[in-house]
């Protein structure tokens, strides 16, 4: 079985520019969610995603969005970037909305400048 | 609200000497708990998880951990480390909702 994969795997953008980050969920998960890691942080959750609808969120402002597609795969977008979104941002799959295992892929590490 | 501390941000230890990981966390109600390591340039993965039954939850690796609800604690320990067991490790707790809430982590550096 494949694992969850991210692109890219790094990225760098200036403030105010737009950008997309995608996720590819482990076979046979149908919830993927989301989080931003801070330099020396642990990870905070963004938002989750169940059978394509958006079903939590976390303490993120609304320039944080995300789809998720009938494959289950994922995308995260922000808007007008700020230098404090450098982060590494991870996503993790599971079965179920409720499945407690995160299956986490490598991440994409974005900075902006 | 939940939230998880992690009491060391960073642990040294020797080559096959004992290793206690400390986690607290605070709920008012039943919580699923977790530990995850990262290892660098990787994401997260599962070390361990206790849902209900046994406090002794044992996990990959030769890592364990104990659940004291009294304490509201999630200890991690393994009896003697290797080289290879230097990473981040992440006490997680989720109280049967979607989000998962992770401590600020505690690197755990082994020395030969």
């Amino acid at each position: 079985e494949t694992g969850v994969t991210q692109s890219p795997t790094h990225l760098i953008k200036t403030r105010g520019q737009q950008v997309t980050l995608r996720c590819s969920s482990q076979s046979g998960h149908n919830t993927v969610s989301w989080y931003q890691q801070a330099l020396g942080q642990g990870p905070q959750f963004i938002f989750q995603y169940y059978r394509e609808e958006e079903n939590g969120r976390g303490n993120f402002p609304p320039r944080f969005s995300g789809l998720q597609f009938p494959n289950y795969s994922s995308e995260l977008n922000v808007n007008a970037l700020e230098l404090d979104d450098s982060a590494l941002y991870l996503c993790a799959s599971s079965a179920g909305s409720m499945g407690e295992k995160l299956f986490f892929g490598s991440g994409t590490q974005l900075s902006v400048l | 609200a939940q939230s998880v501390t992690q009491l060391d941000s960073q642990v040294p230890v020797f080559e096959e000497a004992p290793v206690e990981l400390r986690c607290n966390y605070s709920s008012s109600v039943s919580v699923y708990l977790f530990w995850y390591v990262q290892y660098p340039n990787q994401g997260l993965q599962l070390l361990l998880k206790y849902l209900s039954g046994s406090t002794l939850v044992k996990g990959i690796n030769g890592f364990e951990a104990e659940f004291n609800k009294s304490q509201t604690s999630f200890h991690l320990r393994k009896p003697s480390v290797h080289i290879s067991d230097t990473a981040e490790y992440f006490c997680a707790v989720r109280e049967g909702g979607f989000k998962t809430i992770f401590g600020a982590g505690t690197r755990l550096f082994v020395k030969a």
